[in-house]
């Protein structure tokens, strides 16, 4: 898979349940960034979690990091029909590079 | 809460026209980024800049493309003559230090005719 891959593609749930998308990645990383875009808008950003740390939280965002099987998880728990977007991962990689480098992304869609 | 901002929001222009994008990043922001994102495809990093001058480019990003930084706030990227496959939504962003969060703004949507 390329660097930055997100699975699944597409990802229906129900209001309430929770959402979890994962990324992969395929070269040693500095940080890994989460980003939510609605449709045909901006991308915003929700988290970032650093090489040397393994979870993090932030209000209803869990996001955790294995640099050994590089891959992420992003948990979105209690989800709301506002959750409903594309959910990307982004790489930033260790080699003084700052080019995020992103992945086709997850689209949540949460059923009210 | 301090946020990027970019004009225009929309920009329809004939092929082979130049056009600018504009951003005002994050005012304490030092590293500056435009990407892209071709319709239904990745968001795909073109150049960032720092200290007044390119760090860092993609292969994309070539003569056809250049940034600027004319004043303290302002940060713009020139297309000096487009190309249909130049249209995209074009994203600027800013990060106060490197390998800080990069914060994005809402995109300029090019459309080439």
């Amino acid at each position: 898979s390329q660097q930055g891959e997100e699975d699944p593609q597409a990802l229906s749930i129900q209001e309430g349940e929770n959402a979890t998308m994962n990324c992969s990645y395929k070269t040693s990383i500095n940080n890994l960034q989460w980003y939510r875009q609605n449709s045909g808008r901006g991308l915003v950003h929700l988290i970032l979690i650093r090489s040397n740390e393994r979870e993090k939280h932030s209000g209803r965002l869990r996001v955790t990091l294995d640099t050994s099987k590089k891959s992420s998880s992003l948990l979105i728990t209690a989800s709301r029909a506002a959750d409903t977007a594309s959910y990307f991962c982004a790489t930033e990689r260790d080699t003084g590079r700052r080019a995020l480098t992103f992945g086709s992304g997850t689209r949540l869609q949460v059923q009210p | 809460e301090p946020e990027v901002t970019q004009t225009p929001s929309h920009q329809v222009t004939q092929m082979g026209q130049e056009v600018i994008l504009r951003c005002v990043p994050i005012s304490n922001h030092l590293y500056f980024y435009w990407y892209r994102q071709i319709l239904g495809q990745k968001v795909e990093f073109l150049v960032s800049f720092y200290n007044n001058e390119i760090s860092e480019k993609s292969e994309i990003f070539d003569d056809q493309f250049s940034v600027e930084r004319p004043d303290g706030s302002n940060f713009t990227l020139k297309i000096r003559s487009t190309k249909l496959e130049d249209s995209a939504m074009y994203f600027c962003a800013s990060s106060f230090y490197s390998y800080n969060e990069q914060f994005f703004g809402p995109g300029t949507r090019l459309t080439v005719l």
